[in-house]
């Protein structure tokens, strides 16, 4: 079972609002984690968009709008990417990230959303 | 305005060899700890390794797939990181990217990119 499980894909309208769910093995307990989230456009390299592991520790990227945050749900044991205000430049696909101590750095194997 | 532009990627024949470069700019190359992160064609985005700053002890470690196999190194004075890849395998290809925190002493997050090489392995 992977480490890191995303959706694969996700739609949402224009306006909307979308949440892109990370989930951690079962094993793996999210509290501890900070929970990376990259967003990824067709053709470029993947951007960092913000971190999350609680309110008192978090960090948004450069750049990045404020409609981009992040959250946890404890008890789906997964890390939320909340985007509000869809937009069509928001279409991409998304990445989850955490830092493991013995794994280094593991991704999620991305959601692709699509806003129409 | 911090550059990673990477070098080096091509079409290679199972078992070969093939070293990339990333050359950066814009920032303090040398303080920085310098990750590799490969994407296999319409695939996700998977950690190849890293190699720390020499004032931090200048070690690398790698992901699983690629440990014994790659290996990265740097050179301060030129501000290039390279990963020599060695017995490659099909599964090794994939765009190669170059990637760096800005704050100094980790890893992550990957605050900057490189738009990345391709490596074909295939016989």
């Amino acid at each position: 079972q992977a480490v890191l499980t995303q959706p694969s894909s996700l739609s949402a309208s224009p306006g909307a609002s979308a949440s892109l769910t990370c989930t951690l093995r079962s094993d793996i307990n999210v509290g501890p984690y900070r929970i990376y989230w990259y967003q990824q456009k067709a053709g470029s390299p993947p951007q960092y968009l913000l971190r999350y592991k609680s309110e008192s520790d978090k960090q948004q990227g450069s750049g990045v709008p404020s409609r981009f945050s992040g959250s946890k749900d404890a008890s789906a044991n997964a890390g939320i990417l909340f985007i509000s205000g869809l937009q069509s430049e928001d279409e991409a696909d998304y990445y989850c990230m955490i830092w493991h101590s013995s794994a280094y750095v593991i991704f999620g194997g991305g959601t692709k959303l699509t806003v129409l | 305005e911090v550059q990673l532009v990477e070098s080096g990627g091509g079409l290679v024949k199972p078992g070969g060899s093939l070293r990339l470069s990333c050359a950066a700019s814009g920032f303090i190359f040398s303080n920085a700890w310098m990750s590799w992160v490969r994407q296999a064609p319409g695939k996700g985005l998977e950690w190849v390794g890293r190699i720390k700053s020499y004032t931090d002890g200048g070690t690398a470690d790698y992901a699983a797939p690629v440990k014994g196999r790659f290996t990265i190194s740097r050179d301060d004075s030129k501000n290039t990181v390279y990963l020599q890849m060695n017995s490659l395998e099909t599964e090794d290809t994939a765009v190669y990217h170059c990637a760096a925190p800005m704050a100094l002493g980790v890893t992550v997050p990957f605050d900057y990119w490189g738009q990345g090489t391709l490596v074909s392995v295939s016989s």
